[in-house]
């Protein structure tokens, strides 16, 4: 399924480096999502955007810095890492509140900070 | 208190088995359930919506029981291939955009 696409799928990164993770949606849809999952943990909403305005910032620390430029595209950019920070980041879209449809995932960029 | 509880498990269950897991959710306002499955360093995939009456899918069938506020979702015949964790997600009237993720549950189908 390509409805939802993330890049990169893996990344490695120093506690001093800035990169910046993709996500593209295909499916028309209104809102989109960041989710963190730690190993053997469930998920952790982080930031969602409807039709491009930041609706939830879930208490994340201002390393991670969210852009939504339009509703088809999501960028998660981040800086000054630290080790605890890795884990599994997910893409979601949803076609926006009032639908009854469920989340559409990303595969995820699975991110390891040194 | 958690929007949505579930029973971690593990369960383990022998081939061809039936299993059933219960979903309870806190919210009166609530407005769609979904069950999804997430295989081990992968992403969660929709697997079933829960619709009010009650769904089937093959082996999988999902039941909501609003006054008591739970979900369930039983799968009979349990393949290998079942082995996954499952979570319970439920949506809000009153909350816009938000899914509701519980925890999982943890499915070993042993040969």
């Amino acid at each position: 399924e390509t409805g939802v696409t993330q890049t990169p799928r893996h990344l490695v990164m120093g506690m001093t480096n800035k990169k910046s993770l993709k996500c593209e949606q295909h499916l028309g849809h209104n809102a989109m999502y960041w989710y963190k999952q730690s190993a053997k943990k469930p998920l952790e909403l982080m930031f969602v955007y409807s039709l491009e305005e930041r609706v939830e910032n879930n208490s994340v620390p201002s390393r991670f810095s969210p852009e939504c430029p339009n509703s088809s595209h999501l960028f998660l950019h981040l800086h000054t890492l630290q080790p605890e920070d890795s884990a599994l980041y997910l893409c979601a879209s949803s076609p926006g509140p009032g639908y009854n449809s469920p989340l559409h995932f990303g595969n995820g960029t699975r991110l390891t900070v040194t | 208190r958690k929007e949505v509880e579930q029973d971690p498990g593990p369960f383990n269950v022998p081939e061809g088995a039936t299993v059933a897991f219960n979903c309870t959710y806190s919210n009166s306002a609530s407005q769609s359930f979904f069950w999804y499955r997430q295989d081990c360093r992968k992403e969660p995939k929709l697997l079933m919506s829960v619709y009010s009456s009650g769904n089937e899918d093959g082996r999988f069938t999902a039941q909501l029981n609003r006054a008591s506020q739970y979900i369930s979702l039983l799968i009979r015949d349990s393949k290998l291939s079942d082995s996954a964790t499952y979570l319970c997600v439920v949506t809000y009237r009153n909350t816009g955009n938000q899914f509701y993720f519980g925890t999982g549950t943890s499915l070993t189908v042993i040969p």
